[in-house]
């Protein structure tokens, strides 16, 4: 499978501001998903956007997906401190069970 | 609360010992899946299970095998472990099969090999 990539690989931000990371990939999928992973833990499901969607909320948090651009990006808005985790696309191809994540973006953010 | 538990948390081994990693979910999913964690590479797929005595490989299964007896459980051994094993392993499972669907990991199994 071919693994996808994050952007930035490492993000740091004042508490109360926006943070933007992004994710591409190489192939068709089914749908594509975020997760957080706090250190040294496992990762905890964030919110799944399906092929036919191209925005997605839940809380703070949206996503949008653009088939044509193979990306998606994760918006998490006011920023907090306990944000501060790694945080993961991952995607799945139709007619598969696997899941392929990308390398992840490190969020730092400063109260 | 729906729960993915992986027996060990911190393991140190020598080379060449046979390790086994315990995985056990209580939401009666079909689906597991073993990852490993390694810094700048992500998570790898190793193996993964859609069905009891059901298993298929992953992009690294290399060095590794798995056991399915029974629904809830699934175990990753490594039958002769090296020091390039060393890594965080985790455990997945899902109910939804083809396509893909929301993954529910335990919190990892992080092993030294000397």
């Amino acid at each position: 499978s071919q693994q996808g990539e994050e952007d930035p690989q490492a993000l740091s931000i004042q508490e109360g501001e926006n943070a933007t990371m992004n994710c591409s990939y190489k192939t068709s999928i089914n749908n594509l998903q975020w997760y957080r992973q706090n250190s040294g833990r496992g990762l905890v499901h964030l919110i799944l956007i399906r092929s036919n969607e191209r925005e997605k909320h839940s809380g703070r948090l949206r996503v949008t997906l653009d088939t044509s651009k193979k990306s998606s990006s994760l918006l998490i808005t006011a920023s907090r401190a306990a944000d501060t985790a790694s945080y993961f696309c991952a995607y799945s191809g139709a007619g598969s069970y696997q899941l392929t994540f990308g390398k992840g973006t490190k969020l730092s953010v400063i109260p | 609360d729906v729960k993915v538990t992986q027996s060990s948390r911190y393991l140190v081994k020598r080379t060449g010992e046979k390790v086994f990693l315990e995985c056990v979910q209580d939401m009666d999913h079909e689906n597991m899946f073993w990852y490993r964690q390694d810094p700048g590479l992500g998570l790898r797929l190793i193996y993964f299970s859609y069905d009891v005595k059901m298993k298929e490989k992953g992009d690294i299964p290399e060095g590794y095998s798995v056991s399915r007896e029974k629904k809830e459980r699934f175990s990753l051994i490594l039958e002769s472990a090296s020091t390039n094993q060393t890594s965080m392993y985790l455990c997945a499972s899902s109910s939804v099969g083809l396509g893909g669907g929301e993954l529910f990991f335990g919190e990892g199994s992080r092993l030294t090999v000397l």
